[in-house]
C-alpha cells in the first residue's frame, strides 16, 4: 500500500523568507503523480503545485517550486519570497497512474508567517 | 466556472441521530469523491464514484454510512446513526473525464460535530 509521510506537523517562516516542507511516500509503482495541496482556514483545499514522476525536471508554479528524488522517494516543497497568504496546512499527496487510482494524502503541515 | 458546492456548511447533531450532506460537482466532472478529514489529519477517501457507478468504497464504514449519486451528477452522503468519532470535516471533490493527473477540485466542506 502506499503511503505519505510528513514528519514536521508545524513550521513557521519570515515573511519575504524561503521555507522548505518536507514529505516522502513509499510506494512499489514507477508511474505515479505527487501533488502539494494547500488548505486556508477557510478549509477549502486547492492544488499547489503536481508533479508527474516520469519527468526529471522539477515542477515550478511562480514562487513555489518542487525538489523531486525519485529514488529517494523524497518530494520536498519550497515557498520563496513567503506572504501572509501563504499561512495554511499543506498536504502532499500520491497518486498512481490510472483512471480510478485514489488520493492518498499525508498528515499535512501548519505553515504560519510572520509579519 | 463555479467550483463543487458542498450543504450544509456546518452541522451539529447527538449521537445516534443521522444526517445527510448533499454535492453539486463542477458541471461535467464524471469522478466524485467523498472524504473524511479529522482534526489534525489528512483527508481519507470513502467513497469514489465514476458517472453513477461507486469504483471505490473500500474504506466506506457501510454500517452506517452510506452515499449516491444521483443521474451522475448531485451526491449525497448519509451517516445512520452517527458516532462520537464521526465529528470531522467531509469534503467533497470533483474531477474531469479526462487522462493525465486527475486533477481533484475540492468543495468548501461540512463540519460535523457529533455530540
Amino acid at each position: 500500500a502506499q503511503t505519505v509521510t510528513q514528519s514536521q506537523p508545524e513550521m513557521s517562516v519570515q515573511e519575504a523568507e524561503t521555507v522548505t516542507l518536507s514529505c516522502t511516500y513509499d510506494t512499489s509503482e514507477s508511474d505515479y503523480y505527487l501533488f502539494w495541496y494547500k488548505q486556508p482556514p477557510s478549509r477549502q483545499m486547492i492544488l499547489v503545485i503536481r508533479q508527474e514522476a516520469y519527468k526529471q525536471q522539477n515542477a515550478t508554479e511562480n514562487r513555489f517550486s518542487v525538489n523531486f528524488q525519485k529514488a529517494a522517494k523524497s518530494f520536498s516543497l519550497k515557498i520563496s519570497d513567503s506572504q501572509l497568504g501563504d499561512a495554511a496546512m499543506y498536504f502532499c499527496a500520491y497518486r498512481r497512474s490510472g483512471a480510478n487510482s485514489k488520493l492518498t494524502f499525508g498528515k499535512g503541515i501548519t505553515l504560519s508567517v510572520r509579519p | 466556472e463555479a467550483g463543487v458546492a458542498q450543504s450544509p456548511r456546518y452541522k451539529i447533531i447527538e449521537k445516534r441521530q443521522s444526517v445527510a450532506f448533499w454535492c453539486n460537482p463542477i458541471s461535467g466532472h464524471a469522478t466524485l469523491y467523498w472524504y473524511q478529514q479529522i482534526l489534525g489529519q489528512g483527508p481519507k477517501l470513502l467513497i469514489q464514484f465514476q458517472n453513477n457507478g461507486v469504483v471505490d468504497d473500500s474504506q466506506l464504514p457501510k454500517d452506517r454510512f452510506s452515499a449516491e449519486r444521483l443521474k451522475g451528477v448531485d451526491s449525497t452522503l448519509k451517516i445512520q446513526p452517527a458516532k462520537l468519532e464521526d465529528s470531522a470535516v467531509y469534503l467533497c471533490a470533483s474531477s474531469p473525464p479526462v487522462s493525465g493527473s486527475y486533477e481533484q477540485y475540492f468543495g468548501p466542506g461540512t463540519r460535523l460535530t457529533v455530540t
